[in-house]
């Protein structure tokens, strides 16, 4: 079954605290990207990735971090955390190979970060 | 630069009534591709849809169906004889051939369907 697995779902933590939220798909798709959703604001691309060790940032990339060392992973790592990423992260890997943009998507990871 | 506005932010139908979303998209390419995604209360994001600049015709999926108008610059979504089931946040997007890489998400219309 494809899948796209994010974790952790649900964390709590407080500013300043480094964290990773993994990310990896099983159906080796180039391109995986991550948002975060906000209310009124719809999702918004943190960041992308077209192949390993391709990264780009997307319209709100500030105070994320990306790498792509291998297919199936994408982590999403947050450095110094703020309580204005409280948010819910969504990663999505592209659900066929013809690059038009359509998304498959994890299940989500709600952050607050106090 | 490419925008999507859904203006409607939340509607409430009575079960089995109608209702149409709606989408209005910006963009200067002349090739893209509209997108529908639906959020259940479960929180997951579903894919529903994709249709192609190029191709024009309406298409329908049991109760759905969905209305392209490049004049308009609109891709309307139409629930028939709605459900409980069908209560959810939709997300209308677009993306681009040359930037197909960023798909842009409008705000998102929540739907109750009130039984």
């Amino acid at each position: 079954e494809a899948q796209v697995t994010q974790n952790p779902r649900y964390l709590i933590t407080v500013t300043g605290k480094k964290l990773t939220v993994t990310c990896s798909q099983n159906m080796n798709h180039e391109y995986m990207s991550w948002y975060r959703q906000d209310p009124g604001l719809g999702l918004r691309q943190i960041y992308y990735s077209m192949n390993v060790e391709v990264t780009d940032k997307g319209d709100v990339p500030e105070g994320y971090k990306v790498s792509r060392k291998e297919k199936r992973n994408f982590p999403l790592i947050l450095e110094s955390p703020s309580p204005n990423q409280t948010s819910l992260y969504f990663c999505a890997r592209g659900l066929r190979g013809d690059n038009t943009g359509e998304l498959f998507f994890g299940e989500g990871s709600r952050l607050t970060v106090l | 630069a490419q925008k999507v506005t859904q203006a409607q932010t939340e509607i409430s139908v009575v079960e089995k009534e109608d209702v149409t979303l709606d989408c209005v998209y910006e963009t200067r390419d002349t090739t893209y591709y509209l997108f529908w995604y639906k959020q259940p209360p479960s929180g997951e994001l579903v894919f529903l849809i994709r249709r192609n600049s190029f191709d024009e015709q309406n298409e329908i999926s049991g109760r759905y169906s969905w209305n392209f108008q490049k004049s308009t610059s609109s891709f309307n979504f139409t629930i028939t004889a709605s459900q409980v089931v069908d209560s959810a946040v939709y997300f209308c997007a677009l993306s681009t051939k040359t930037s197909y890489d960023k798909v842009i998400f409008g705000p998102g219309t929540s739907l109750s369907v009130i039984p």
